[in-house]
């Protein structure tokens, strides 16, 4: 079974400023792990993944995400929020291999990015 | 345009009433899901098809069907509409064995 921790349903920075969104996961086999975006009244876009190759992986809009295996965590960030960053985030996983699963996407709680002038 | 679409993009019915709301995509994927985001935006897994074959089926009320005539599309069928079933509706398609998904923009269901 897998499942995915989201820490603070909502963060807010100030245009500029470093942007951090915490994910911690757990995983019965070594995981795929997903940051997507939602603006509002939209469907899900796919900021990055990580699939077992490279531990730091970078994504769309310059975000970018670390996979730590000894912490369990896949944060994102992005080193300088711009006001058309302000969304929803979902960090997700899945298991692959797993039988019967059908790869499916087990979704944190989402974390409300809000930017400030 | 490539993309995962989703029909209707909006759903206003009563409750008791019976609704489908139909998802095609044109990736040349052979997986197809559903999910559910409901007002507080959880993200949860309804259904998954591979190849037109039912391969994943989460604790979801029987009232919901999905059906698959083609690998290319995947309907949702709700029947005797409840409060509760107010959320959004997304589909997804990835290619079996590849690990991302994506997703369609949504249906947004309000049931009065």
């Amino acid at each position: 079974a897998q499942s995915v921790t989201q820490l603070g349903s909502h963060v807010s920075v100030s245009e500029g400023a470093l942007v951090l969104l915490r994910c911690n996961y757990s995983s019965s086999v070594p995981p795929y792990l997903f940051w997507y975006v939602q603006y509002p009244n939209q469907g899900l876009q796919l900021l990055l993944k990580y699939t077992s190759a490279a531990t730091l992986v970078k994504g769309i809009n310059g975000f970018e995400a670390e996979f730590k295996k000894s912490e369990t965590s896949f944060h994102l960030t992005k080193p300088s929020a711009h006001m058309s960053d302000a969304a929803e985030y979902f960090c997700a996983v899945s298991a692959p291999g797993l039988t019967g699963g059908g790869n499916k996407l087990t979704f944190g709680t989402g974390t409300q990015l809000k930017v400030e002038l | 345009d490539t993309a995962v679409s989703q029909t209707p993009k909006y759903l206003v019915t009563q409750m008791g009433n019976d609704k489908s709301i139909k998802c095609e995509q044109n990736l040349g994927h052979d997986t197809m899901y559903w999910y559910k985001q409901d007002s507080k935006k959880f993200l949860k897994i309804m259904f998954s098809y591979n190849n037109k074959e039912l391969i994943i089926n989460e604790t979801v009320p029987n009232r919901f069907s999905p059906k698959s005539p083609d690998k290319a599309h995947l309907n949702l069928h709700i029947n005797s509409l409840e409060l509760g079933d107010s959320a959004v509706y997304f589909c997804a398609s990835t290619r079996q064995g590849e690990e991302t998904q994506y997703f369609g923009p949504g249906t947004r269901l309000l049931v009065l």
